[in-house]
């Protein structure tokens, strides 16, 4: 079944510490996105990448970075310049325009990184 | 700059109700409104998608309906059930959405009772 698969599930991390989600999607989408998700709080969207091999910064991506290498792959860095790095991660890819459910966003399981 | 608003934080209902969840939002030139559900520590699944130009959605028990010069979205469940339980999100998508990124609210907490 298509879908995408967020690893690891549980992550804990010194800190200091870089650390690297990864998100994989097997649905052929182009586009791919992480949000940060904090407890009461909605999603906040970190990076995002429309095609391979380019990214852009979303509303708090700073502590973060991003790579596009493949079109299935988009894994985010949460580097020890994030200051407050608790959180659960969420990827999530989008459907094309021209493809039936379009702009609907598929999400992963996510993934809970704490820092000790 | 788009907010999305969910009213209330949190419900609980007994079983078999019929519930409205309220979303709104600051600027109305919307791409398309979707609401999610989220089962504790786990990913969303995308219930409903309404485009700009509709104003409503079905999907069995669920209807969401959008009035977007008003800035409103509600999701409807008919005769709740226990499993319904669950949080609700709703996003809008702006336009110059083509990046297609998504402005969450902080959802609604839903507690329906055997």
């Amino acid at each position: 079944d298509g879908g995408i698969t967020q690893s690891p599930k549980y992550l804990f991390r010194k800190e200091g510490q870089n650390v690297t989600l990864s998100c994989e999607q097997n649905l052929n989408h182009d586009a791919m996105y992480w949000y940060r998700q904090d407890p009461g709080q909605g999603l906040r969207l970190i990076y995002y990448s429309q095609i391979v091999n380019d990214f852009q910064k979303g509303d708090i991506a700073e502590g973060y970075s991003v790579s596009r290498e493949k079109k299935e792959s988009f894994p985010l860095t949460v580097t020890s310049a994030q200051k407050n790095p608790t959180a659960f991660y969420l990827c999530a890819s989008r459907h094309p325009e021209s493809a039936a459910g379009a702009n609907v966003l598929t999400f992963g399981a996510g993934s809970r990184l704490t820092v000790l | 700059k788009q907010e999305v608003t969910q009213i209330p934080a949190a419900l609980s209902v007994p079983e078999g109700e019929n519930l409205v969840l309220n979303c709104s939002f600051t600027d109305s030139a919307i791409y398309n409104l979707q609401w999610f559900r989220q089962d504790p520590g786990k990913g969303l699944t995308s219930l409903l998608l309404i485009q700009s130009s509709q104003r409503e959605q079905t999907s069995g028990r669920l209807n969401a309906s959008l009035d977007k010069s008003s800035g409103r979205s509600t999701l409807y469940i008919a005769a709740s059930q226990p499993g319904d339980s669950a949080t609700y999100l709703c996003a809008v998508m702006n336009y110059g959405g083509s990046q297609g990124n998504l402005i969450f609210g902080k959802g609604t907490k839903l507690s329906v009772k055997p």
